[in-house]
């Protein structure tokens, strides 16, 4: 079974600071990890992902996530972080890659809510 | 690209009435799309899968004959709460999963639709 851990529930940053989401996983076999974020009462909006390659991502808005497989980790980092940065990040893990057809389920985190202050 | 929509954004219903609630994707086709619910500050959780042209499959504990799911075409699924009750009020939202050549098989979300019923 997949499974994906955000340890903290609430993040809080000054703007212009350095962020980190954290982001832990468990697959049975190779992860494809996403990055969502969530604003209120809206749907999720894609940041990035890894699916294979250069263990650095980047994103979108200036996000990026490092892939750690020793760690099992893909943590969510911004250099600077902005107020409207403010919102909800949802890490999430795919089972086995299906090009065509069915399954391709995500698994979802609890969730951490950031919050940039001035 | 990749814009995914639902109709309606909220709707209010009376209990023992029967909503539905529509996924389009605007400018791709996906053969999967996949329903979630979210409750207030939680993750999503996956409620069904839908496949184009074929039967839901429903996660373990959800009620496939309350929650009716058809995927009637490579654009559309749509999900139909029978019967509701207040402890059905959520957040539903929708993804689809791209299916195009090369694509990411990332899954598309749409914006969500907030149901509450009295």
């Amino acid at each position: 079974a997949q499974s994906v851990a955000q340890p903290e529930d609430q993040v809080n940053v000054a703007e212009g600071n350095p962020l980190t989401v954290k982001c832990t996983y468990s697959v049975s076999g190779n992860p494809y990890l996403f990055w969502y974020v969530q604003y209120p009462n809206r749907g999720l909006q894609f940041l990035l992902k890894y699916i294979t390659g250069d263990n650095l991502v980047k994103g979108s808005y200036g996000f990026e996530a490092e892939f750690n497989k020793s760690q099992t980790s893909f943590h969510l980092k911004k250099p600077s972080a902005l107020v409207s940065d403010s919102a909800l990040y949802f890490c999430a893990v795919r089972d086995t890659y299906i090009p065509t057809g069915g399954g391709n389920k995500l698994t979802f985190g609890t969730g951490t809510q950031l919050k940039v202050e001035l | 690209g990749a814009v995914v929509s639902q109709h309606p954004s909220w709707v209010i219903c009376k209990s023992g009435t029967s909503v539905k609630i529509e996924c389009r994707s605007l400018d791709f086709q996906a053969t999967t799309m996949f329903w979630y619910r979210q409750f207030p500050k939680q993750s999503l959780m996956l409620m069904a899968t839908s496949n184009e042209g074929s039967k839901a499959t429903y996660e373990q504990g959800v009620e496939k004959d309350k929650f009716l799911i058809n995927h009637a075409s490579l654009t559309l699924s749509t999900l139909t709460v029978t019967s509701a009750h207040p402890e059905d009020s959520s957040f539903y939202i929708c993804s689809a999963r791209g299916n195009w050549a090369g694509g990411g098989n990332e899954q598309y979300f749409g914006p969500g639709t907030r149901l509450t019923v009295t």
